[in-house]
């Protein structure tokens, strides 16, 4: 059973600049979640989908938005980059709609520059 | 009020010997409480988790104490092992939250042979 894929594992970016950052879940999984990972703030919540729904959302500025489709698969996108925004982007897909096991992808590494 | 406290920051141990790693938290509101090892380069992945409703969970080498009154979880590694040395986080989440986490900051465990 295949895990969860993110694409593109490396990108860099330069300040101002826009990114979409993509996920695909487990294959079932209908709730994709998003964490932003630094050295400084550790792992933090981004946004969860449920059935292309946004369920529930950290506290992350605008500039953070994300949709899923209908096949359960995500995208998130970060407009006019900071070098704030340089971090590690973990999709994780679940299985269910309440607190349970999240199975993580290898991430996103994204650089502002 | 939303936090999870970890620690320590970092942890050195001797093969065989036993890694223990804190949490505290104050949402009280708080119903699930996992935690995850994550390897470099790799997504976090759950461990181990438990719920209030019992104070101990044992899964092999891996233990969660829970002290409901004291606001407190912690991980027992029992015998560990150079291929333990990864990074571990604690979380806690509630029922409204969704699968949402809150993560603590981690801790990096060195296993020395």
């Amino acid at each position: 059973k295949a895990g969860v894929t993110q694409t593109p594992r490396y990108l860099i970016k330069t300040r101002g600049q826009q990114v979409t950052l993509s996920c695909s879940p487990i294959s079932g999984h209908r709730s994709v979640s998003w964490y932003q990972q630094t050295p400084g703030q550790g792992l933090q919540f981004l946004f969860e989908y449920f059935s292309e729904t946004q369920r529930n959302k950290g506290n992350f500025p605008g500039r953070f938005s994300g949709r899923q489709f209908s096949n359960s698969r995500s995208e998130m996108n970060v407009s006019t980059l900071e070098l704030g925004d340089s971090a590690l982007y973990l999709c994780a897909s679940s299985i269910g709609v309440i607190a349970g096991e999240l199975f993580f992808g290898e991430g996103s590494r994204l650089t502002v520059l | 009020q939303q936090q999870v406290k970890q620690s320590p920051q970092s942890l050195i141990v001797q093969k065989g010997g036993i890694s223990i790693i804190n949490c505290a938290y104050e949402n009280t509101a708080f119903d699930y409480f996992p935690w995850y090892q994550q390897f470099p380069g790799k997504g976090p992945a759950l461990l181990i988790a438990i719920r209030p409703d019992v104070s101990e969970k044992k899964e092999g080498r891996f233990t969660i104490s829970f002290n409901k009154s004291a606001k407190q979880f912690s991980l027992h590694i029992m015998d560990s092992q150079p291929g333990d040395s990864a990074t571990y986080f604690c979380a806690a989440s509630y029922r409204q939250a969704g699968t949402a986490l809150i993560f603590g900051k981690g801790t990096t465990l060195s296993v020395s042979s």
